[in-house]
């Protein structure tokens, strides 16, 4: 069992439709990324969060740190948010930047 | 402020040659960390530097190999390359690093071994 879970792995969804991407993990974490990846290869980040809940335009990311889990919401969604969604955590035995990553979810938005 | 750059973005190499990528921080930032990401195992962290220093390691062979000059700018090296090398090779830079630091990601460099 890896230690980051992200579910579904492919997602297909009509535009305006709201999305949700779940992430489960299973060490103890001092932090979560939800990181997007588009197919030329960069990376953004999206959030870090370590509890409750962060909201950045149309993205939501929600973390319950007691369940071992984590969403990310997309609401109105559209075709530009086509991409790879990775859910990352930092688990809290080590130092630095040490991510431990899920495997991504592969999002296709239908215009 | 420029973002997090990295060099080359392509390069195809043979086995057994070694490779070298660059990447240079946004400045201010202390921290890099550099990932590889392969179709088979994903995105897997390599190593982290902060201030010249090795602050983590990943669990790959000594092949892999890195340094952080005073500068911030660091450099991975791969020796005695092999096909399963192939891949795209990304490296994050933050403040400081640790819980609290956010990453900002270079574009990548894809790294093709015949």
């Amino acid at each position: 069992k890896n230690e980051v879970e992200q579910s579904p792995q492919n997602l297909t969804a009509q535009e305006e439709e709201f999305i949700t991407i779940n992430c489960s993990y299973s060490v103890g974490i001092s932090a979560l990324h939800w990181l997007q990846q588009h197919p030329g290869g960069g990376i953004v980040s999206l959030f870090m969060l370590s509890s409750g809940k962060k909201k950045h335009g149309r993205l939501i990311a929600t973390i319950n740190i007691q369940e071992k889990h984590s969403s990310l919401h997309i609401t109105a969604s559209h075709p530009r948010d086509s991409a790879v969604y990775i859910c990352a955590v930092k688990s809290r035995e080590t130092s630095g930047s040490r991510l431990t990553f899920g495997e991504g979810t592969q999002l296709t938005v239908n215009p | 402020k420029a973002g997090v750059t990295q060099t080359p973005r392509y390069l195809i190499k043979t086995r057994g040659q070694q490779v070298t990528l660059s990447c240079s921080p946004i400045s201010g930032h202390r921290s890099v960390s550099w990932y590889q990401q392969t179709p088979g195992q994903g995105l897997q962290f390599l190593f982290e530097y902060f201030s010249e220093t090795q602050r983590n390691k990943g669990n790959f062979p000594g092949r892999f190999s890195g340094r952080q000059f005073s500068n911030s700018r660091s450099e991975m090296n791969v020796s005695t390359l092999e096909l399963g090398d192939s891949a795209l090779y990304l490296c994050a830079s933050s403040l400081e690093g640790g819980a609290s630091g956010e990453l900002f990601f270079g574009e990548g460099s894809r790294l093709t071994v015949l």
